[in-house]
């Protein structure tokens, strides 16, 4: 049956100000990382990706950083917009199997 | 760019009844599908790995004569529930794609009454 549901973080930003995103991710022979937005009731949408011999990566209003030292993965968004409101995943990747995913956390932006 | 559609969107069915899901790349083929499943307020969780031509590899804990995959051609794969019961209730997600390039379908509702 269903498991317990896991209180997802939230983090509350002003509109127009930058939003940081943190993910703390398991396995340390994960060689790439992507960032997903999910809106309700759809499918994840890619943002940004990063492969482990990179430390940083730029897109359009985002960042991402990825310290391997402690396994974090980090997502920043610029100028924070309204149609930013989502949950965030990292999910992780070993060499071409499957995504895992983190838990997510979900990302108000206030007016 | 790369499209996974699924069908149907959203499914009401009834305890007892099963419910099949189909998972579609409309403009590449896919060697490897992948199942999820998303409860409320939680991640996505890896069902099975469902490669063209052969029986899908499937997570521990997720009944295999339950949910019912079958990979039938490089672009589609359908995931049948069998006798759904109401914790059987969730978002059904699959992705698509080549090594890296996964692409995500918009996923499938179900409601089990």
């Amino acid at each position: 049956g269903e498991s317990v549901g896991l209180h997802l973080p939230t983090l509350s930003v002003q509109e127009g100000d930058n939003s940081i995103i943190n993910c703390a991710y398991s396995n340390s022979a994960s060689d790439y990382f992507i960032w997903y937005k999910q809106e309700s009731g759809k499918g994840p949408q890619f943002i940004i990706d990063i492969r482990s011999n990179m430390d940083k990566r730029q897109g359009q209003r985002v960042t991402v950083l990825l310290n391997k030292t402690v396994k974090h993965l980090s997502l920043q968004i610029a100028a924070t917009q309204p149609g930013d409101s989502a949950v965030y995943f990292c999910a992780e990747n070993n060499y071409g199997q499957n995504f895992v995913f983190g838990p997510g956390t979900r990302l108000s932006v206030l007016p | 760019g790369a499209v996974v559609s699924q069908h149907p969107s959203r499914v009401i069915c009834k305890s007892g009844t099963s419910v099949k899901i189909e998972c579609r790349s409309l403009d590449f083929q896919a060697t490897t599908m992948f199942w999820y499943r998303q409860f409320p307020k939680q991640s996505l969780m890896l069902m099975a790995t469902s490669n063209e031509g052969s029986k899908a590899t499937y997570e521990q804990g997720v009944e295999k004569d339950k949910f019912l995959i079958n990979h039938a051609s490089l672009t589609l794969s359908t995931l049948t529930v069998t006798s759904a019961h109401p914790e059987d209730s969730s978002f059904y997600i699959c992705s698509a794609g080549i090594y890296y390039e996964q692409y995500f379908g918009p996923g499938t509702r179900l409601t089990v009454t």
